[in-house]
């Protein structure tokens, strides 16, 4: 089975700052997905970034990157330039591809989350 | 457009009520989900769709059953709720692509979700 560990439950930061979210995860697979999902005070769960793990460039998306260490499995998110609107709890979460699943793929194996607070 | 609607924001039922959450896409997705979430807790599974049929329940109690009348809309009926069903009930959608034998990322996206209480 698969883990997904978090190891910050609260983080914070100022405004126009870099702030680096953790996540280490366990598997035995060799294929599959990683993702970064946000979640604000609004309630959407918003995906972030997606990282497929035969890629070895990291995924960026614009102020979004992520630092994706294959041998180490970790797979922590930069948040540059750290805006009010960033304030949200962020979920680390792993998919297994269809061909090593068996089909299961479906399931997202989600970490316990990091409360981001960016402060003015 | 990646959008998800999810009708109504808040429900408010008392034990012995029966409600519907509704859950529309219309991004051609075939694969549509129902999460529950807790305060402060990730998304915990709790039904899978594909291609209008149920694949999988993970082990939900029978006072909560989906049903999807057709490939945009998911609906979740509630009846004879406990009061430790309150929570946030996201609803999600992914291209089904686990369906398909060339594989690839099945991304989910989730709606705003329902926020449920019950009393």
């Amino acid at each position: 089975a698969q883990t997904v560990t978090q190891s910050q439950p609260e983080m914070s930061v100022q405004e126009a700052e870099t702030v680096t979210l953790s996540c280490t995860y366990d598997t035995s697979e060799s294929n599959y997905y990683l993702f970064w999902y946000k979640q604000p005070p609004s309630r959407q769960m918003i995906l972030v970034i997606r990282q497929e793990a035969y890629k070895q460039q990291n995924a960026t998306e614009n102020r979004f990157s992520v630092n994706f260490q294959k041998a180490a499995k970790s797979f922590s998110l930069k948040i540059s330039d750290s805006q009010l609107g960033d304030t949200a709890m962020y979920f680390c979460a792993f998919m297994k591809h269809r061909r090593d699943s068996g089909g299961s793929n479906y399931k997202l194996t989600f970490g316990k989350g990091t409360l981001l607070t960016v402060n003015p | 457009d990646t959008e998800v609607t999810q009708t109504p924001k808040h429900l408010v039922m008392g034990m012995t009520n029966k409600k519907s959450l509704k859950c529309e896409q219309h991004m051609g997705h075939r694969a549509m989900y129902w999460y529950k979430q807790k305060a402060k807790k990730p998304p915990e599974l709790m039904f899978v769709y594909s291609y209008e049929k149920l694949s999988i329940n993970e082990s939900v109690p029978s006072r909560f059953s989906p049903e999807c009348p057709n490939s945009s809309l998911l609906n979740l009926h509630l009846h004879a709720l406990q009061p430790e069903d309150s929570a946030l009930y996201l609803c999600a959608s992914s291209q089904g692509t686990f369906l398909i034998r060339s594989g690839g990322t099945d991304t989910q996206y989730f709606g705003p979700g329902t926020r449920l209480t019950v009393l």
